[in-house]
C-alpha cells in the first residue's frame, strides 16, 4: 500500500550508541519531515527537507543529522544517544501543493 | 515566538456534538490543520483552513477567524470511535507546520 514506511518501529539504546532511523515514501512528495511526539507536548519538528539534496533545522535539531539523498527516503541520525532523546519519532511527507501531512506508523525509541 | 493553545481534554457523549477550541500566537500565519491520532496510532490529516470560515467534511467540520487568531474543530453525531487525540497545525511558513499539544477527547457511552 502507497503511503510512508518507517523502520525500526521499536529501538532500545544506551546513552552514547548511535542509529539511524529510515523513513521511505512512495507517493513522490517533495516534502519531508521528521517530528518527535512527548507525552503534552504535541508534535516538535526535528528537521525537514523540501526536495532531493536539501534538509534545514527544524524546532529541535540539536542531536540529531538528516539527509535526503533519494526523494522516497529521508533518514535521521542519533550520533551519540542521550536519555533526553527518548520519544516517539513520526516521519511525514507531502506535495508542495498539498498541506496535509501523511504520516507514518512512528518508532518508538528508548535511551537508557 | 510560536504559540498555540488547546484544552488538554473534553468529554461528551455518544451522539453529541463537541467542539475543540484552538487559538494561536505564531511568527507567520497562513493556515490551520487538524489532525487525529488514536492511542499508539500515527496523526492522520482531517482538514486545512486558508480562509476565514467554516468547511464542512461529513461528521467533521473546520472554523478559522484569522482576525480573532482562533480556530475549532467540530464533531457531530459523535461515535465511540472518536475517541481520539485532536491537533491543530499552523503553517507558519511555506514549508511548515507549527502542532498544538493536543486535545483528549474521551466519548462515553
Amino acid at each position: 500500500n502507497a503511503g510512508v514506511t518507517q523502520t525500526p518501529k521499536f529501538r532500545v539504546l544506551k546513552t552514547g550508541q548511535s542509529m539511524t532511523l529510515l523513513c521511505a515514501q512512495d507517493m513522490n512528495h517533495e516534502y519531508m519531515y521528521w517530528y518527535r511526539q512527548d507525552p503534552g507536548m504535541g508534535l516538535r519538528l526535528i528537521h525537514y527537507s523540501v526536495g532531493e539534496g536539501t534538509t534545514a533545522k527544524g524546532e529541535v535539531p540539536d542531536g540529531y543529522n538528516v539527509s535526503r539523498l533519494k526523494k522516497q527516503n529521508f533518514l535521521l541520525g542519533l550520533e551519540s544517544a542521550a536519555p533526553s532523546q527518548t520519544s516517539v519519532y513520526f516521519c511525514a511527507s507531502r506535495q508542495s501543493s498539498n498541506y496535509g501531512y501523511t504520516f507514518g506508523s512512528g518508532t518508538r525509541l528508548t535511551v537508557v | 515566538g510560536q504559540s498555540l493553545e488547546q484544552p488538554s481534554e473534553v468529554t461528551a457523549v455518544e451522539g453529541a456534538i463537541v467542539q475543540i477550541n484552538c487559538t494561536y500566537q505564531t511568527s507567520g500565519f497562513y493556515g490551520l490543520s487538524w489532525y487525529q491520532q488514536h492511542d499508539g496510532g500515527a496523526p492522520t490529516f482531517l482538514s486545512y483552513n486558508a480562509l476565514d470560515g467554516l468547511e464542512e467534511t461529513g461528521r467533521f467540520s473546520s472554523f478559522l477567524s484569522r482576525s480573532d487568531s482562533y480556530g475549532y474543530l467540530l464533531l457531530q453525531e459523535l461515535q465511540m470511535k472518536d475517541s481520539a487525540s485532536y491537533f491543530c497545525a499552523v503553517r507558519d511558513s511555506g514549508q511548515n507546520f507549527v502542532f498544538g499539544p493536543g486535545t483528549r477527547l474521551s466519548v462515553l457511552p
